[in-house]
């Protein structure tokens, strides 16, 4: 079945910029969306199609993707930046089934 | 402004089946393009798809837990149905409903927690 790889744990300081990373043999076919998720809370959308931030979200946070790998960068983290964040695509096309990464817990100290 | 509503049971017996309900507002499952899935997360774990319904009636399933999957919708109640059946104590989860419009979830509802135990 598809994947989606990502690292398990990113650490930043105050400030600096976090990059997530996500693999996936069908991104170059299919958009990656991004979703943050503080503890107890429901996922939040951060990134949709790639690189586009829906409004609300902090001009801090960008997508990319190039070839199998879709990244999420944080521009001067956050301490409120702290959660996991989640990738997620569908499989290649002609097929619709959704797929997560295993998610990335990011560390702002 | 959209909001979505999980409501269902909160404990099931293994080898029961589990209704769930999605009920939202602010869109339409009639529009072109609109979907709506259900995605859950076991304790402590990543988030896991499930399914999506299509504004065409079109749906799809996880791989894994197709078989035991049916998504449908009430597009007049404003509401999508996901039944999983075969209820197993690793099947103890939050599940959450999203709008996905072209198949990525923007909005989700807050979730509820369904534990399986006899």
């Amino acid at each position: 079945s598809y994947e989606l790889t990502q690292p398990p744990s990113v650490s930043v300081s105050p400030g600096q910029t976090a990059r997530i990373t996500c693999s996936g043999d069908a991104l170059p076919k299919r958009y990656a969306y991004w979703y943050q998720q503080k503890s107890g809370q429901a996922p939040v959308l951060v990134i949709y199609e790639d690189s586009k931030r829906p409004s609300g979200i902090p001009e801090r946070f960008s997508g990319s993707s190039s070839g199998t790998k879709a990244t999420l960068t944080i521009s001067g983290a956050q301490v409120e930046d702290e959660a996991d964040y989640y990738c997620f695509s569908t499989e290649s096309i002609g097929y619709h089934r959704g797929v997560f990464g295993g998610g990335t817990k990011v560390t702002v100290l | 402004q959209v909001t979505l509503r999980e409501s269902g049971p909160a404990l099931v017996k293994p080898t029961q089946t589990l209704t769930l309900t999605c009920t939202f507002s602010g869109f339409s499952l009639s529009t072109s393009g609109m979907c709506v899935s259900w995605i859950r997360q076991p304790p402590g774990k990543a988030l896991e798809w499930l399914a999506r319904i299509d504004w065409s009636d079109d749906k799809y399933y996880s791989t894994s837990l197709k078989t035991r999957l049916t998504i449908s919708k009430d597009t007049s109640k404003n509401q999508v149905v996901l039944t999983m059946t075969n209820m197993d104590p690793e099947d103890t989860a939050t599940y959450f409903c999203a709008r996905a419009p072209r198949g990525g979830m923007d909005v989700w509802g807050q979730g509820t927690t369904v534990t399986v135990s006899s």
